[in-house]
């Protein structure tokens, strides 16, 4: 069965700093894999996707993601961090058809001034 | 472009009563799918509707109901609501087939 794990419960950055969240996954076939972005009391907002081809892939907000295959991870990053990135950042894996897609836990992300 | 649409925002419900939750697609999107957000969790599935059908269901007890309609839009149904049922309910849309879904807002249930 799917499945996906956040190690990091809660991550605080400095404002300018760089950022990397992790996701690792369990799958039996090639993943599609996401990640999305919470804000406090919102839904979920797309920020990047992977489904096959360039194993690093560019997402809005100018975040980027590497999917690797040989780790089973597909961490998220981003080079400079601003205040507005403080969020709940959540790891997908889907399947074609996308029915039944697993979320991590979350990491939620504290940007200091 | 319209995107997911939730209604209500936020509720409340005492134990052993019934909630219905409505969601609007993105336009263009025909099939619909629910997830439930416990405080501090990822969502987790409950169903997907297509076709006015439940295409497929995680582990959710029957309680926990659905339906689609012709233009798309679903409603989430819950009976004999628990203290456990308190959570965000997400709405997320997307093409059959389509790997891609997009998430409404959501609805805050609370059951006191």
């Amino acid at each position: 069965a799917q499945s996906v794990t956040q190690p990091d419960i809660h991550i605080t950055v400095s404002e300018g700093a760089s950022l990397e969240l992790r996701c690792n996954y369990s799958y039996g076939a090639t993943p599609y894999l996401f990640w999305y972005v919470q804000s406090p009391g919102q839904g979920l907002q797309l920020l990047l996707k992977y489904f096959s081809g360039d194993t690093l892939v560019q997402g809005i907000k100018g975040f980027e993601a590497e999917f690797k295959r040989s780790q089973s991870s597909f961490n998220l990053r981003k080079p400079s961090v601003h205040w507005s990135d403080a969020a709940e950042y959540f790891c997908a894996v889907g399947a074609r058809n996308n029915n039944d897609m697993r979320f991590g836990a979350g990491t939620r992300l504290t940007v200091k001034p | 472009d319209a995107g997911v649409t939730q209604s209500p925002t936020h509720l409340i419900k005492t134990r052993g009563q019934q909630v219905t939750l409505r969601c609007s697609p993105k336009s263009g999107h025909d099939t619909v799918s629910w997830y439930q957000q416990a405080l501090g969790q990822g969502p987790q599935f409950i169903f997907q509707y297509y076709e006015e059908e439940e295409r497929q269901r995680g582990n959710f007890p029957d309680r926990f109901s659905g339906h689609q309609f012709p233009n798309y839009s679903s409603e989430l149904n819950v009976n004999a609501l628990l203290l456990g049922d308190s959570a965000l309910y997400l709405c997320a849309s997307s093409l059959q087939g389509g790997e891609t879904q997009y998430f409404g807002p959501g609805t805050r249930l609370l059951v006191l």
